[in-house]
């Protein structure tokens, strides 16, 4: 799996949108870029995924660039809830033998 | 639909002693992955068993082993238990050959080993 880089941690104002980078520079063409999340002590929380157009779903939009080497995920309205981990992931999708490595992720903390 | 159902929530053992953690996926999922995650580490890859057959893991001892039932259940298995195992063990499920193999995972056994 390409590798991914993303801030290590993040601060959010409640009601504001969160824009959580990830830069992956060597990703391949069949590699869909995945977002999952782990609020503190639970299980991680699947939230988007895409290849290379934009997704958006009932929890947040991905913006991934045209070269494909980076992305952005966006809570459009973040609550202290949205207090978590953020992992960006790529894999290959279809493939269920290519396992999620998981990286250190973003610690996103949403503030009053 | 019920989502990844692990148990149990808590263990707590003996240096030495034997863990068994279990694993139900959703549904119409097949495969089972195992997950480790000691404090304030990263999740790292333990096993994959799909259709009852282990095939991959990570760069774990033996002592870390499990087996996949008819069902799809899953267990883990970790012998002679060192206190560096406490940690949270996560199980998530998906089904290969979908579009949509996005993994959904449990909640998590919390393992700690005294």
């Amino acid at each position: 799996d390409a590798k991914t880089t993303q801030p290590t941690s993040m601060d959010c104002a409640e009601g504001r949108a969160a824009n959580l980078p990830c830069n992956h520079s060597t990703i391949s063409g069949n590699e869909y870029v995945y977002w999952y999340r782990q609020i503190h002590s639970q299980g991680p929380q699947y939230i988007i995924h895409g290849l290379k157009n934009n997704e958006t779903n009932e929890m947040a939009s991905l913006i991934i660039t045209e070269d494909r080497k980076s992305s952005t995920l966006i809570l459009p309205h973040a609550t202290l809830r949205d207090t978590a981990v953020y992992y960006c992931i790529v894999r290959v999708a279809g493939n269920a033998g290519n396992m999620l490595t998981f990286g250190g992720g973003t610690r996103l903390m949403v503030k009053p | 639909e019920a989502g990844v159902t692990q148990s149990p929530t808590h263990l707590i053992k003996t240096r030495g002693q034997q863990a068994t953690l279990r694993c139900s996926p959703i549904s119409g999922h097949t495969s089972v992955y195992w997950y480790q995650q000691a404090l304030g580490l990263g999740l790292q890859f333990l096993l994959w068993y799909d259709e009852g057959e282990e095939r991959n893991r990570g760069n774990f001892p033996p002592r870390f082993s499990g087996r996949q039932f008819p069902n799809y259940s899953s267990e883990l298995n970790v012998n002679a238990l060192e206190l560096e195992d406490s940690a949270l063990y996560l199980c998530a499920s998906n089904s290969p050959g979908r579009r949509n193999t996005e993994a959904f995972f449990g909640q998590g056994t919390r393992l700690t080993v005294v």
